[in-house]
C-alpha cells in the first residue's frame, strides 16, 4: 500500500463507547496529524506529532487521546465522546518540523458518528 | 492568531468561463498551500506557495502568492466539469501547523 491509510472508514459509536481511529503513513514521514472536519467548519488541528513525540495539542478534550507509537502510526483513542464530535477525522504525514514547503498528504478519513 | 478567509465560499460557473478564487490570511507567513477535496474523498495537494510573487500553474488552474498583501489567488481558466470539488487555501504557522481557510465549493455546469 502507498500513502496514508486510515482505518475503519465509517464508525458509529455510543456515548459510553470506547472507540480508537488507526492511521499508517507508507511515504516515510517523520510528522503525523490529526485534523477534524465538521460540516460548515474549516479544518481544525487537532495533534501534531514529530519524531514521535506531540508538538501540537490544540486545546483539544481529554477524551481524545492520541498516540504515536513510531513515525508511521498514528492513532486517536475515543472515550466518552458527545454527539457534536461526530465529524470526519483526517490524519496527514508530512516532512517533519522545519522542511518548510513539505505539503500535508490526508488519509481518506473516519466518518465518525457519536450516537 | 493566523486567520485565513477565503472567497467566495460558493462558487457556480458554467463550462468555459474563468474566475478567481481568493485567499487572505491575518499575519505573516512563509509558506502557503492549495488543496482540493472531491465529495468523500481526501484532500489532494494541488500547490505549494514559498515566497513573493511565486506562481505555480497546473493545467487550468493557476495560484499565485503576494506576501506583502497577504493574498493568494486560484485562478481558474476555461473551467470544464471534472474541477468541480472542494478548494482550500492552508496557511503556515509556527512548526507545521496549518491553518485552513473555509474552503470554496466550486460547482461547473455545462
Amino acid at each position: 500500500e502507498t500513502g496514508v491509510t486510515q482505518t475503519p472508514r465509517h464508525l458509529v459509536m455510543g456515548m459510553t463507547n470506547k472507540k480508537s481511529l488507526k492511521c499508517e503513513q507508507h511515504l516515510g514521514h517523520n510528522a503525523m496529524y490529526w485534523y477534524k472536519q465538521s460540516a460548515k467548519k474549516p479544518l481544525e488541528l487537532m495533534f501534531v506529532y514529530n519524531f514521535k513525540e506531540q508538538t501540537e495539542n490544540n486545546s483539544v478534550p481529554s477524551r481524545f487521546s492520541p498516540e504515536c507509537p513510531n513515525s508511521s502510526h498514528l492513532f486517536l483513542h475515543l472515550h466518552t465522546l458527545q454527539p457534536e464530535d461526530s465529524a470526519l477525522y483526517l490524519c496527514a504525514s508530512s516532512q517533519a518540523q522545519g522542511s518548510i514547503g513539505s505539503p500535508l498528504h490526508f488519509g481518506n478519513g473516519t466518518r465518525l458518528t457519536v450516537t | 492568531e493566523l486567520k485565513v478567509e477565503q472567497n467566495p465560499l460558493f462558487l457556480s460557473m458554467q463550462e468555459g468561463k474563468n474566475y478567481t478564487i481568493y485567499c487572505n490570511y491575518s499575519t505573516t507567513s512563509d509558506r502557503l498551500y492549495w488543496y482540493r477535496q472531491d465529495p468523500g474523498k481526501s484532500l489532494e495537494s494541488l500547490f505549494v506557495l514559498l515566497s513573493n510573487g511565486a506562481v505555480k500553474q497546473e493545467g487550468r488552474l493557476m495560484a499565485s502568492l503576494d506576501t506583502k498583501a497577504r493574498l493568494s489567488t486560484l485562478h481558474i481558466t476555461a473551467a470544464v466539469h471534472d474541477l468541480s470539488a472542494t478548494y482550500f487555501c492552508a496557511v503556515g504557522e509556527y512548526g507545521n501547523k496549518l491553518v485552513f481557510g473555509a474552503g470554496t465549493i466550486l460547482r461547473v455546469k455545462s
